[in-house]
């Protein structure tokens, strides 16, 4: 089976930095996404990890350390409409279905 | 709008009756995967279907629930005798074969309830 843990909640004040974990456990993935979802939208993409490192695109960065079990989204230059929930998940080895955590929502301060 | 779109947005219902959702996946895409998301959850994976193949079924997908991709195009998701637990967001998703990245795009979602 799998397990995988994000913090419920977080805050943060506009034009900060934040920081969203993830660890999880697993026998085995492919690779580990990150996914925004605004309240009663659809998940969208921001970023995915195959091999351990960071990976950049734009304010949005993610990290994955396999060895560790962790990854974590850095959001950069908060801006109000970051407020959303933030899904971590991972690609199975087969057959490439998504295991989702929980989700962290993230609020956005003035 | 060449994203994958999904009908009914909302569909409210009686407990015990059949209800039917379809998702029309993004055209090029030969894999369509179904989720189920409550209020403060991710997204549970139900089932996928690579072309018209069912080719994984989740144990949440009990015995009152089917899905078809009869030609490996749109894809319907059944519920029969719907109970109040059944209420939830429905979520359809495609994406392209293959072994490495390949994102899944999401639908609008179905949000049932079931009174």
């Amino acid at each position: 089976g799998q397990n995988i843990d994000q913090p419920t909640e977080m805050t943060a004040t506009e034009g900060a930095i934040v920081q969203i974990n993830c660890t999880y456990q697993t026998s085995g993935f492919n690779g580990l996404f990150w996914y925004q979802q605004h309240a009663g939208e659809a998940p969208t993409f921001l970023s995915y990890n195959v091999l351990d490192g960071l990976e950049e695109k734009g304010r949005f960065s993610s990290f994955l350390s396999r060895s560790k079990g962790y990854s974590y989204l850095l959001l950069k230059e908060l801006q109000m409409k970051d407020s959303a929930s933030y899904l971590c998940a991972l690609k199975q080895a087969a057959g490439n279905k998504l295991t989702f955590g929980g989700g962290t929502r993230v609020l956005v301060k003035p | 709008d060449t994203g994958v779109s999904q009908n009914p947005r909302h569909k409210i219902t009686k407990r015990g009756q059949n209800v039917t959702f379809r998702c029309d996946p993004i055209s090029e895409h030969n894999r369509l995967y179904w989720y189920r998301q409550t209020l403060g959850q991710g997204p549970e994976f139900l089932t996928y279907f690579q072309n018209e193949a069912q080719l994984e079924k989740s144990r949440l997908l009990s015995d009152r629930f089917s899905a078809e991709r009869p030609k490996g195009s749109f894809s319907t998701l059944e519920i029969q005798r719907t109970e109040q637990g059944d209420s939830a967001m429905y979520l359809c998703a495609s994406s392209t074969r293959g072994d490495s990245y390949n994102e899944q795009f999401f639908g609008p979602g179905t949000r049932l309830t079931v009174l």
